[in-house]
């Protein structure tokens, strides 16, 4: 399965300012996905970066908010800007794995994950 | 809409004890499903997998079987070691969507 490095691994950063996050795969991909694990919750879906198009958001995820590049099939970042104490969260990047066939049952590598404080 | 349900942790266990992590959901159609695993410090791995009524999927001595009838892919361990204390999420994608649904996790703790 692709490996993925993601960083930084944890970060404290001032409220109002912006953090841009890593993810780089040792393979080409074609799609990439950002989610947020808040304290104590589960997973959502940030939005899906498609090499050489705009990202897809989900809802309660804008773009002003969530900028996201994808200059390349192994690359992407996602910043969160104007950051508040409530965007305190783990920022994980995954991206699917393509062994065998869509019927198959495609599963998802994750990276180690961003742990960020807002203070 | 789409949901999966977890049972609430955390789970509190003795080494070679049995494991069953109980896990619904809810779907207008007929999705995969997967348990992902993940262990302190680190991200998420793949645990295993289901993309079809009675499928069972299995890896590292734990398995979960596929149930429409019930709407239910539990996860289950004969016997549990201390290594496999971590946080387990079952997770839903609906068919060619690209997007996971996640439970809200259940943490495992196996005491020696």
């Amino acid at each position: 399965s692709a490996v993925i490095s993601q960083k930084p691994s944890r970060d404290i950063c001032q409220r109002g300012t912006s953090l841009t996050i890593q993810c780089q795969v040792d393979s080409q991909v074609t799609m990439m996905f950002w989610y947020r694990q808040q304290p104590g919750q589960s997973l959502t879906l940030i939005a899906t970066a498609n090499q050489g198009s705009e990202a897809t958001y989900e809802s309660g995820f804008v773009i002003d908010k969530f900028p996201i590049s994808r200059p390349n099939l192994t690359f992407s970042t996602l910043t969160v800007s104007n950051m508040s104490p409530e965007d305190s969260s783990i920022y994980l990047c995954s991206v699917e794995d393509r062994k065998g066939s869509r019927a198959d049952g495609y599963g998802y590598t994750f990276g180690s994950g961003t742990r960020l404080t807002v203070v | 809409g789409n949901s999966v349900t977890q049972m609430e942790g955390p789970v509190t266990l003795s080494e070679e004890a049995f494991l069953t992590i109980n896990c619904t959901y809810t779907a207008t159609g007929y999705p995969s499903l997967f348990w992902y695993v993940q262990y302190p410090g680190e991200g998420l791995q793949l645990l295993l997998k289901a993309t079809k009524a009675d499928d069972k999927g299995s890896n590292k001595g734990f398995e979960a079987t596929y149930r429409k009838e019930t709407t239910s892919f539990h996860l289950e361990k004969g016997s549990v070691q201390v290594s496999d204390s971590a946080v387990y999420f079952c997770a839903l994608e609906m068919d060619s969507s690209y997007k996971l649904i996640f439970g809200s996790g259940t943490r495992l703790l196996v005491r020696p």
